[in-house]
């Protein structure tokens, strides 16, 4: 049962325009969510949170998106750059630890 | 540089060995945790440890242990090694126990190919 799910394996999009990825989950019982960003041959990185009691977080060109009562999240890039390049994982945490998704591989196209 | 460090960076190793592999927590934090990324998957929680103690486990074979010791280090030991063990195998580390608000630091990676 997959808990957090990135249905987007991939996706393309222009520089400087903006990059959406979203993000699905299952478990009622996530309070807390969490972006990271993972570049090849790197470990994750952590790039935004958002806890559930919020529905907007931002960050600097990011911006994180909830809506709990779709169990639906969503990470805004803009704009986006070269260097946004890199596969970002979405993830829940509750209790002792994090469920992540299987990553959306996101490349920005100069 | 997250501050977890995690030896080795790679490891080719044979079907039916046995490997370990090595985490340092960031300085302060109590928490670490296992993931397996393998090719096509996301992150897999494997097991977490917080001030020595088994914390949580997830899809950990039995294959596999982990224990963490009394300056925070972490070994996750890989047993009776198969083809399809091979992964990428994180270490991450927290300052609490998992709890709301915490993120997790994560180590580079240790690359495992099992022949």
């Amino acid at each position: 049962d997959q808990q957090v799910k990135q249905n987007s394996p991939s996706l393309s999009v222009q520089e400087g325009r903006i990059s959406i990825l979203n993000c699905d989950y299952t478990n009622s019982m996530f309070d807390y969510f969490l972006w990271y960003k993972k570049y090849p041959a790197e470990g994750p990185t952590f790039l935004i949170s958002i806890s559930s009691i919020k529905d907007k977080n931002e960050d600097g060109r990011f911006t994180v998106f909830l809506n709990k009562s779709a169990k639906h999240l969503s990470l805004h890039i803009v704009p986006s750059q070269p260097g946004d390049s890199a596969v970002y994982f979405c993830a829940g945490n509750y209790g002792q630890n994090f469920v992540f998704g299987p990553g959306t591989r996101l490349s920005v196209l100069p | 540089d997250s501050g977890v460090t995690q030896t080795p960076k790679h490891l080719i190793t044979a079907t039916g060995q046995r490997v370990t592999l090595r985490c340092s927590p960031r300085s302060g934090d109590l928490s670490v945790y296992w993931y397996q990324q393998s090719l096509d998957q996301g992150l897999q929680f494997l097991i977490q440890y917080y001030n020595g103690e088994e914390r949580a486990k997830g899809n950990i074979l039995e294959r596999f242990s982990a224990q963490q010791f009394p300056d925070l280090h972490s070994e996750l030991n890989l047993s009776s090694l198969e083809l399809g063990d091979s992964a990428l195998y994180f270490c991450a580390s927290s300052v609490g126990s998992g709890e709301v608000d915490t993120e997790a630091f994560f180590g580079q990676g240790t690359r495992l190919t099992v022949v």
